[in-house]
């Protein structure tokens, strides 16, 4: 069974960079691509980007030229960065697997990790 | 404002059918690209509920089915329980954007 589980830091202030990362176990890394959601509070779901194990990389155009995700799979885990962080880059941050089935779909999830940018 | 477009609430008594809907446009849904529902519960991560329009994981019940119409597709559940009561997104492919994009979500209330 597969499980995600994201980590960082939870507190940022203005203007300082995100990094977050996502451990994978109970599956190959070396298969399918990664990825980066997140909700921010009282709102949706929104798609960050997301990584094949090759390196190849898809972001949301509303965040380019700030996102970068990698991957690292020696040690199992693919890494989001985000810079020059504002109060509206606070958000529960999740990382899923996309497309184990052959569709776009995102499964499994981690529990997500909560990111507050404050001065 | 999110791509996919859904109602923010329904509701229904326990035993009702509701019934969620997702209007897409001509880059995702009309363009044939799959749609995917997931259920989140407070406090916990989204959990995907149906893929490929109409397919649900192993261990979803069967009160929960999909559908799709021309540019739009809908989320149906029989036979509500309070166990039902959480937020439901749409996700699809967005050829314009090329990645992911999500509806808004629609909260469903147990009355």
């Amino acid at each position: 069974q597969v499980h995600l589980q994201e980590s960082g830091p939870g507190l940022l202030k203005p203007s300082e960079t995100l990094s977050l990362n996502c451990i994978v176990s109970g599956a190959s890394i070396t298969s399918d691509y990664w990825s980066w959601i997140r909700q921010s509070p009282g709102k949706g779901l929104e798609w960050i980007g997301h990584i094949h194990y090759s390196g190849t990389t898809n972001y949301n155009p509303s965040l380019t030229g700030r996102v970068t995700i990698s991957v690292d799979t020696s040690r199992k885990q693919f890494s989001l960065t985000l810079t020059s962080v504002t109060a509206a880059d606070t958000a529960l941050y999740f990382c899923a697997k996309l497309g184990s089935r052959g569709f776009d779909e995102f499964d499994p999830w981690g529990p997500g990790t909560l990111v507050t940018v404050s001065s | 404002q999110s791509v996919l477009t859904q109602p923010p609430s329904v509701s229904g008594a326990p035993g009702q059918r509701v019934t969620i809907s997702c209007t897409g446009t001509s880059s995702n849904i009309g363009s044939g690209y799959d749609v995917q529902w997931y259920q989140v519960l407070p406090g916990t991560a989204p959990k995907l509920l149906m893929y490929g329009y109409t397919n649900r994981p192993s261990g979803v019940p069967d009160r929960f089915s999909g559908s799709k119409s021309g540019t739009s597709a809908s989320l149906a559940i029989t036979g509500l329980q309070a166990e039902d009561e959480a937020d439901y997104y749409c996700q699809s492919y967005d050829s314009g954007l090329s990645g992911s994009v999500f509806g808004g979500g629609t909260k469903v209330t147990v009355l």
